[in-house]
């Protein structure tokens, strides 16, 4: 059965770079043509794609978040990271990550979640 | 890239039907069918219940469809049980090569 954990800080100052690691088992990042994502859900608010990046680097984000991602895959760790630069109190949320199938689409796999919050 | 719509909150009572729509555009729900649903019952991650407009994963009760219209989708929960009250939500894959949310529906059992 394949397992998502998401791990980094949970305290990041504002203007400051979060940066956020998932680790998979039960399963190689590079098997097959799965993508690799990033979710966050504020606080009392909805689910919001932030970016994705498949194991051969090849990567996109939400076009208003994009200058200020980076999504990418560590096939050797079979890890998949986020940084997220700029922070403000916008940005606190618990941040997801999650495995997409390809063509069709949908996520399948999700880690636990983990709360990031940006404050001074 | 807007999120797609859906209704704050339905509610049913037990061994009623209920229907949560999620409205998007042409450019989204109405040109793939790529559609997903995901239910969330509070302090959890999300869970897949529907994938490509109306597919079962393994595990989600029957008693779960989904189903699409133009640029409307559907998910239609029958039967309905106290287990199921939880926040639902639908995404969609969108022309511009990205993943989009609708803002999320509160089911409440009555």
């Amino acid at each position: 059965q394949m397992q998502l954990h998401e791990s980094g800080p949970g305290l990041v100052r504002p203007s400051q770079t979060l940066s956020l690691t998932c680790t998979v088992s039960g399963g190689s990042i590079s098997s097959g043509n799965y993508y690799w994502n990033w979710i966050r859900q504020p606080a009392g608010k909805g689910l919001e794609w932030i970016g994705r990046t498949y194991a051969t680097g090849h990567a996109n984000s939400k076009p208003s978040l994009e200058s200020r991602v980076t999504v990418s895959a560590d096939t050797t760790k079979n890890q998949f990271s986020l940084r997220l630069t700029s922070v403000t109190a916008a940005d606190t949320a618990v941040y997801y990550c999650a495995r997409g199938v390809p063509f069709a689409d949908y996520f399948d796999y999700w880690g636990r979640g983990t709360l990031v919050t940006v404050s001074s | 890239q807007s999120a797609l719509t859906q209704p704050p909150s339905v509610s049913g009572s037990p061994g009623q039907s209920v229907t949560i729509s999620c409205i998007g555009s042409s450019s989204d729900v109405g040109e793939y069918d790529r559609v997903s649903w995901f239910q969330q019952p509070p302090g959890t991650a999300p869970k897949l219940m529907i994938y490509e407009v109306n597919k079962r994963p393994s595990g989600v009760h029957v008693r779960f469809s989904g189903s699409k219209s133009g640029n409307t989708a559907s998910l239609t929960i029958s039967g309905l049980q106290a287990e199921d009250e939880a926040d639902y939500y639908c995404s969609s894959y969108t022309s511009s090569n990205t993943l989009v949310f609708g803002g999320g529906t509160k089911l409440t059992v009555l």
